[in-house]
């Protein structure tokens, strides 16, 4: 199973709204990732948990949660959130991030999230 | 800083050659990776190049001179189905990887 599955495919909310992303994979895979993408742009690196543990958080605001109940599944917890966090939410993994070594990232199909 | 560049569009025909550039500028090069985007998909991988030199896989190739902090996709026999975005992307050791602003590829009839 080479795949990174994402739920929901489009989540609209409120601004008052509580909602979670999931992302899950079974490759083996050591690092995940949250990432976000506006339209016409690269992703942008949100969290990135390594052996379940948060390695990287890029300044990310705190209505952003994210959460990794074991290996193979990842969280992004989402509250009051406000109209310019609306775009797609991009889960990722890898075997891990040794320098020197391809870190080859396998995405998901993301989340358009549209915040009303 | 740390900043990888690459051209904004390009437009060539179904059966062409096309080359798409990077240029990177990072603290710490472990190596050039290329990622393809279809609209509305998500990023999936075609390359990663360490070492100078030419890697090919397919129609698909990938070049890097880190003397020149330069590399290059190229794609070859180019079909409809390879319109969509292409992004340069560096990991920086750990778990981070930088991703150039993409290009977006337009392959007409």
């Amino acid at each position: 199973d080479t795949e990174v599955t994402q739920t929901p495919k489009h989540l609209v909310m409120g601004m008052t709204n509580k909602k979670s992303l999931k992302c899950e994979q079974h490759m083996g895979h050591r690092a995940m990732y949250w990432y976000k993408q506006k339209a016409k742009k690269p992703p942008e690196l949100m969290f990135v948990y390594s052996y379940e543990k948060l390695s990287i958080n890029e300044s990310v605001p705190s209505r952003f949660s994210p959460e990794c109940p074991n290996s193979s599944l990842l969280n992004l917890h989402l509250h009051a959130l406000q109209p310019e966090d609306s775009a797609l939410y991009l889960c990722a993994s890898s075997q891990g991030g040794l320098a020197g070594v391809n870190n080859e990232q396998f995405f998901g199909p993301g989340t358009r999230l549209t915040v009303l | 800083g740390q900043s990888l560049e690459q051209p904004s569009e390009v437009t060539a025909v179904e059966g062409a050659i096309v080359q798409i550039n990077c240029t990177y500028q990072t603290s710490g090069f472990y190596g050039l990776s290329w990622y393809q985007q279809h609209d509305g998909g998500a990023p999936t991988f075609l390359s990663y190049n360490a070492l100078d030199g030419l890697e090919e896989t397919g129609r698909f190739s990938s070049f890097l001179s880190r003397s020149d902090s330069y590399g290059y996709l190229l794609l070859q026999e180019l079909q409809m189905k390879d319109s969509a975005s292409y992004f340069c992307a560096a990991p920086t050791g750990g778990f981070k990887t930088i991703f150039g602003a993409g290009t977006r590829l337009f392959v007409k009839a």
